[in-house]
This record gives C-alpha cells, sequence and structure tokens, in this order.
C-alpha cells in the first residue's frame, strides 16, 4: 500500500540555518504530494503541494520537488526562523485515493 | 470565512463514558475527513464523507466509534464507551471534493483524555 517516510526528529537549528527534511514515498501511479505545518496547540495546515513530477511547490520560504525517479519530495528552506518552530509532514494522496496519507512527522525547533 | 471548528478542545472523560466530538465544516465544502493523531500510530484517517455519505470507514477502530453528517456542514464523531486507548488527538478537516487537487483544511482538533 502507499505509505510515507520521514526523517526522524527532532532537527535542532540555529536561526538562519539552511533546513532539509527528508520524506520519501512508496505509492503505485503518480501521486499528490503534500507538506503540512502544525503550530503548537493548532491544527494542520497546508505548506505546499505539488501533483506531478518535476513540479516545485514553494510557500513562505519553503521549497519541495516532486522527484519520481528517487520517490522523494524533500522539504528545504535557505535561511529558517524561530518563527518556523513546528512539527511537519509530509503526506500523500494516492492517485485513485482520496484520504490524506502521512508520515509521522518531524518536529523542528529553531533557537535565536 | 471561518475555518474549520472543532468541539470541544479538551475533553477529559473516565472509562465507560460517552464522548462525542463535534466539527463544522467550511461553509460550501462537502468532504469531511476525521483523522485521529497518536504518538505511537501518527496521523490516520478514521473516516471520511462525500455529500453527508460515507464513503470509507475502513479506518474506524471498531464498533465503539461511530460517525455521522446529519446535514451539509456539521459531523459528530461518538465513541461508547470509550476506553484508556482512545485517548489522542482528533482532527476533522473539510475540502471542496474528493481527489488528490482537493486541499484538506483541519480544524484545531479536539485532545481527548479517557481516565
Amino acid at each position: 500500500g502507499n505509505s510515507v517516510t520521514q526523517m526522524e526528529g527532532p532537527v535542532t537549528l540555529s536561526e538562519e540555518a539552511f533546513l532539509t527534511i527528508n520524506c520519501t514515498y512508496t505509492a503505485t501511479g503518480y501521486p499528490s504530494l503534500f507538506w503540512y505545518v502544525q503550530y503548537p496547540g493548532e491544527g494542520l495546515q497546508l505548506l505546499l503541494k505539488a501533483t506531478k513530477a518535476d513540479d516545485k511547490g514553494s510557500n513562505k520560504g519553503f521549497e519541495a520537488t516532486y522527484r519520481k525517479e528517487t520517490t522523494s519530495f524533500h522539504l528545504e528552506k535557505g535561511s529558517v526562523q524561530v518563527s518556523d518552530s513546528a512539527v511537519y509532514f509530509c503526506a500523500l494522496i494516492g492517485q485513485a485515493g482520496t484520504a490524506l496519507i502521512f508520515g509521522k512527522g518531524t518536529t523542528l525547533s529553531v533557537s535565536s | 470565512d471561518a475555518g474549520v471548528i472543532q468541539s470541544p478542545r479538551h475533553e477529559v472523560t473516565e472509562m465507560g463514558q460517552e464522548v462525542t466530538l463535534r466539527c463544522k465544516l467550511i461553509s460550501g465544502h462537502n468532504s469531511l475527513f476525521w483523522y485521529r493523531q497518536t504518538m505511537m500510530r501518527g496521523l490516520e484517517l478514521l473516516i471520511y464523507f462525500n455529500n453527508n455519505v460515507p464513503i470509507d470507514d475502513s479506518g474506524m477502530p471498531e464498533d465503539r466509534f461511530s460517525a455521522k453528517m446529519p446535514n451539509a456542514s456539521f459531523s459528530t464523531l461518538k465513541i461508547q464507551p470509550s476506553e484508556p486507548r482512545d485517548s489522542a488527538v482528533y482532527f476533522c478537516a473539510s475540502s471542496l471534493g474528493t481527489g488528490d487537487s482537493n486541499i484538506q483544511y483541519f480544524g484545531a482538533g479536539t485532545r481527548l483524555s479517557v481516565l
């Protein structure tokens, strides 16, 4: 079945550091890929998405590129801020599916 | 526009009691999803509805769990009787439709503790 694997956290960075959170997936066909972010005490918010191979999703300085050949969708940001501290979830919707399938989440902690 | 609204935000109850979680969809949305988040299993889909009809309930743990959409804008998730292993954060999400191009918008969640 479809699944998503994220790097284990927590990830601890200093402000202005470069961020990478790895995400790989297993799915038949061509799933759509998503990154959601969960701030403390809040629900999940869509951060970015990509619906076909080689698409790049971007938002708020975050980027991720849909790599079909490596089945990956790594999240990157060039310079993190304290306000980026949150839990980040990689997710997919399968080609014939509807519901999101989530990775376990990666906690990011940024200190000043 | 108001987002997805869940109530209560926190619920503490004793084993054996009935628990009802509530969710109000974003106006105009016609798909509704219930997810459960635990440390051990992460985020899992419990059930989803399209146009008030349950489409996939394969994630509902057992008969103690039931979900309804009495109208197009409101849903309930009921646990009866509740057990300590039901302790989790329960999220609902709504979207304009189904399929991979339809973004799901999440509520803030209900944190359930069953003692």
